[in-house]
């Protein structure tokens, strides 16, 4: 298994362009994430998802939009790029935690990252 | 707010030297909490995660302590080794079961 991989490693945009950043995961998890990291700070959720067609805001999702149309693939959007966007976003999956055949409410399996793409808006 | 914080931005140790990692937690309902190692460039890294109906769990040369009634979670790391060099973030789930709180992470430094 590729595991958790991201698309570009790293990108520059000009203010207001658009870009999509790409993320797809082969060990077949129902929850996907996007989370940004700024110099020095730990992580940030933006959207979240429990499973294809299913995407929930996370903590700083402004700016953001996402879309998860199939279990492996879960896409970032930024519409109009800011300086403020400019970060290294992280998409992670998860399994969903279900105990024998019973989804336990408060088990999940631990979140595999990817490797991140470096995004730089100028 | 509820939130995950580190005691401290910065430790370096000397290699052969035991490490000790702290982190204090304020959301009293948060059952289940993650190391994560993130070496520079890369994506965060599991090391080990404990259940709020345990106090202590062991792997391999890492060991993670949790004590509810202060809610203080540490992260051990024995024999530290140059390649153990990265920061350290402890996240938890605050009652939520997918939606990980994370703390700003502490740099470890190794020293040969």
């Amino acid at each position: 298994n590729a595991g958790v991989t991201q698309t570009p490693k790293f990108r520059i945009l000009k203010i207001g362009q658009s870009m999509t950043l790409q993320c797809t995961q082969d060990m077949n998890h129902n929850y996907m994430y996007w989370y940004r990291q700024d110099p020095g700070m730990g992580l940030k959720l933006i959207y979240y998802s429990v499973g294809a067609g299913i995407t929930d805001k996370g903590e700083v999702p402004n700016g953001y939009n996402v879309s998860r149309s199939t279990t492996e693939d879960f896409p970032l959007r930024l519409e109009l790029a800011a300086p403020s966007q400019t970060s290294v976003y992280f998409c992670a999956s998860s399994g969903d935690g279900k105990v024998g055949g019973s989804y336990q409410a408060t088990s999940t399996d631990t979140q595999y990252f990817g490797p991140g793409t470096r995004l730089t808006v100028l | 707010g509820e939130s995950v914080g580190l005691h401290l931005p910065t430790l370096s140790v000397q290699e052969g030297d035991n490490s000790i990692i702290n982190c204090a937690y304020s959301n009293s309902a948060s059952d289940y909490f993650i190391w994560y190692k993130q070496e520079s460039g890369k994506g965060p890294q599991f090391i080990i995660d404990i259940r709020s109906n345990m106090d202590k769990r062991q792997g391999q040369r890492v060991t993670v302590l949790l004590n509810k009634t202060v809610k203080h979670l540490s992260l051990q790391i024995a024999a530290t080794q140059p390649g153990d060099s990265a920061v350290y973030f402890c996240a938890d789930l605050g009652g939520s079961n997918y939606k990980l709180t994370f703390g700003k992470g502490t740099l470890l430094t190794v020293n040969p």
